[in-house]
């Protein structure tokens, strides 16, 4: 039972490269989450989808871009990579919107920008 | 905007006792959702236990249980029978029950390392 996969799991870049973060779930979920998560804060959301071909802006987005062309995909890609996105990203996938339904997470992808 | 505080940046208990791990939060909202997020060093968040704010009575999962006192704004974890393996980073989450535009986004307080001592 795999859930939500993330690849890759480490990544070392230098500024202004570019990559892309794949996020894969097989639980048939409608909804699904990119976090970041930097040291003493909690986690932040930078995009999310509500559903196959949408995508929309969580709190903070600037410097990402996101798609989810097929349901069980969420790729968050990075187009000039900059030091103050060094960080753990997390993805998280859910069933529906209702509040009580909890939001299953991936591993994380520990990301660092030279 | 909810904020979610963890006062406690660390905690330690000894196995087999009990240790409890506080969490406040902010919002104007009556109805919402509260989370307890447990994250081991291997990284994956894992879902300890949640609490719907209209349900009075307090949520518990085998050892764990949470004293939620609405009014206070108060939603703390009570870890009972501590074991090596509950020694996490714990984090505490809010939601708002709707749909739609920021009520997608669980908002996590800054979290609080738990050690157990053998």
């Amino acid at each position: 039972n795999a859930g939500v996969t993330q690849t890759p799991k480490f990544r070392v870049l230098k500024t202004g490269q570019s990559m892309t973060l794949l996020c894969a779930q097989d639980m048939n979920h409608e909804y699904m989450y990119w976090y970041r998560q930097d040291p003493g804060m909690g986690l932040r959301l930078i995009h999310y989808s509500v559903g196959e071909g949408t995508t929309a802006k969580g709190e903070v987005p600037d410097g990402y871009n996101v798609s989810r062309l097929k349901k069980q995909n969420f790729l968050l890609g990075l187009e000039s990579a900059a030091p103050s996105q060094t960080s753990v990203y997390f993805c998280a996938s859910s069933y529906s919107d209702r509040g009580n339904q909890p939001q299953h997470f991936g591993d994380g992808t520990r990301l660092s920008i030279l | 905007a909810q904020t979610v505080t963890q006062s406690q940046p660390e905690m330690s208990v000894q196995e087999a006792e009990t240790v409890t791990l506080s969490c406040t939060y902010d919002t104007s909202e009556s109805d919402y959702y509260l989370f307890w997020y447990k994250q081991p060093p291997s990284r994956q968040m894992i879902l300890v236990i949640r609490q719907e704010a209209y349900k009075q009575q307090n949520a518990t999962e085998n050892r764990f249980s949470v004293n939620f006192q609405k009014a206070a704004k108060s939603f703390s974890l009570k870890i009972s029978d501590s074991q090596l393996g509950d020694a996490a980073m714990y984090f505490c989450a809010y939601r708002t029950p709707g749909s739609g535009g920021s009520n997608y986004k669980l908002t996590f307080g800054k979290g609080t390392l738990l050690t157990v001592n053998p």
